[in-house]
């Protein structure tokens, strides 16, 4: 079945530099890859997400990367604030279409 | 997420008894999951249903029920045959589209003393 690990799993960010969270999977089936925020005491947010079909997709100040052939994406997030502060998941799904999760990225933004 | 409801936020047990945690959805969507959370984990797939009246084990089924008697609801029965019950649990809803993004509500934090 579809494996995901997630890169780091902590990571300390000064206001307003860039933070990037990455991910392998092992499932060459893969073809979708959301990327959640989830903030202390909630349930996680869908931020962003990309198909096989694309290799970059970006919103505002936050961009996924996709590279199939090495079987990774990145979460790359600029000009970081204190409300970014949050745990990250990275998500593929396997060959049924369901989502395998990656471990979390606790994100710390300090001023 | 507004249109998927847990309840309670907060749940406190005794050891040995089952408990049942709701989920409601107003999205119209067909399918919904249960996950587990604990510290510094990742998210597990407990049960997931695709249409009323039909659901599947996920990776950590073991202990746990579930029913989907109607498109909007889909409730979790963690039994006491659930070894770590204590966990937070989330609820997602998925529509029918193939490679759909999940939705999730706020969750449920059982506690089992």
């Amino acid at each position: 079945g579809e494996n995901v690990e997630q890169h780091p799993s902590t990571l300390s960010v000064q206001e307003g530099d860039s933070a990037v969270i990455k991910c392998t999977y092992s499932d060459s089936a893969s073809n979708y890859f959301p990327w959640y925020k989830q903030e202390l005491g909630k349930g996680p947010q869908l931020i962003i997400d990309i198909r096989s079909n694309v290799g970059e997709k970006k919103d505002q100040r936050i961009a996924v990367t996709l590279n199939k052939t090495a079987k990774h994406f990145s979460l790359h997030i600029t000009e970081t604030q204190p409300e970014d502060s949050a745990v990250y998941f990275c998500a593929a799904s396997d060959s049924w279409g369901k989502l395998q999760f990656g471990a979390g990225t606790q994100v710390v933004v300090t001023p | 997420d507004g249109g998927i409801t847990q309840s309670p936020k907060y749940l406190f047990r005794k050891e040995g008894q089952n408990v049942t945690l709701s989920c409601e959805q107003n999205l119209n969507h067909d399918a919904m999951y249960w996950y587990r959370q604990d510290p510094g984990q990742g998210l597990r797939l407990i049960y997931y249903s695709q249409i009323v009246n039909d659901f599947q084990k996920g990776d950590i089924a073991e202990g746990y029920s579930v029913s989907r008697e109607k498109k909007e609801s889909f409730p979790l029965t963690v039994t006491s045959a659930q070894k770590n019950p204590t966990a937070f649990y989330l609820c997602a809803v998925q529509d029918s589209s193939y490679n759909s993004p999940l939705h999730f509500g706020n969750g449920t934090r059982l506690t089992v003393t």
